[in-house]
């Protein structure tokens, strides 16, 4: 069966700080991922879009970037957080057309 | 206006009550609609996908969809505690594009025992 990876569950980093969160897919191969940020009164926006290796699409300008190094590794970064970048980040796939959206478990970013 | 509507509650029921989560929307061009329930600090999951209009049912849960009025609902027979939960309704007018995805903000839920 297929399972989504996400790391770490809570972050708390200082403004100006790096940023690096994880995601990785098992039991699947060439998986569309997706990172998304939730904020309160906000609802899910979505951050980062990938259909393969090196192929990210940026929805939303902003100070953060994505990689997919490998098939099943999607990475959200930053080089310098800002105070607007806290969240709930969560990672999420699909495989090609299915309209189901697996989402795992989540980030939460606290920048101070 | 924003796309999709939908009231954030917080929404308390006593356990058996029966509950009613709203969204509206006001593109007319919306085909697939979907509710995702999310606990809290986890990722959304899906509960209910339903096409075009119409009722589709899935054990205490029903998903219904009022083109016409550009209104959808979800319903749950005899809640439970755990039900308590955030619900999310999501749509979108293309097939297979997630990233045309619209969500509403949430309705926090609460089911007491």
């Amino acid at each position: 069966s297929q399972t989504i990876h996400q790391w770490p569950a809570t972050l708390v980093q200082p403004v100006g700080s790096p940023l690096s969160l994880e995601c990785t897919v098992e039991g699947t191969s060439n998986p569309n991922l997706y990172w998304y940020r939730q904020a309160a009164g906000r609802g899910l926006q979505l951050l980062f879009y990938s259909i393969g290796i090196d192929q990210i699409s940026s929805e939303v300008p902003q100070n953060l970037s994505a990689s997919r190094p490998q098939d099943r590794q999607f990475i959200l970064s930053s080089k310098k957080l800002l105070l607007s970048d806290s969240g709930f980040y969560l990672c999420a796939w699909t495989k090609g057309h299915n309209e189901k959206l697996f989402f795992g478990s989540g980030t939460q970013l606290s920048v101070l | 206006q924003k796309e999709v509507e939908q009231d954030p509650g917080p929404l308390s029921v006593p356990e058996g009550a029966i509950v009613s989560l709203n969204c509206t929307y006001s593109n007319s061009a919306f085909q697939y609609f979907m509710w995702y329930r999310q606990y809290s600090r986890k990722g959304p999951e899906l509960l209910m996908y339903t096409y075009s209009s119409g009722n589709k049912e899935d054990g205490r849960f029903t998903a219904q969809v009022d083109k016409s009025s550009k209104y959808i609902s979800l319903f749950i027979r005899d809640s439970q505690p755990s039900d308590s939960a955030t619900y999310l309704c999501a749509m979108r007018h293309n097939a297979g594009n997630n990233r045309k995805l619209i969500w509403g903000l949430g309705t926090s839920l609460a089911v007491n025992p």
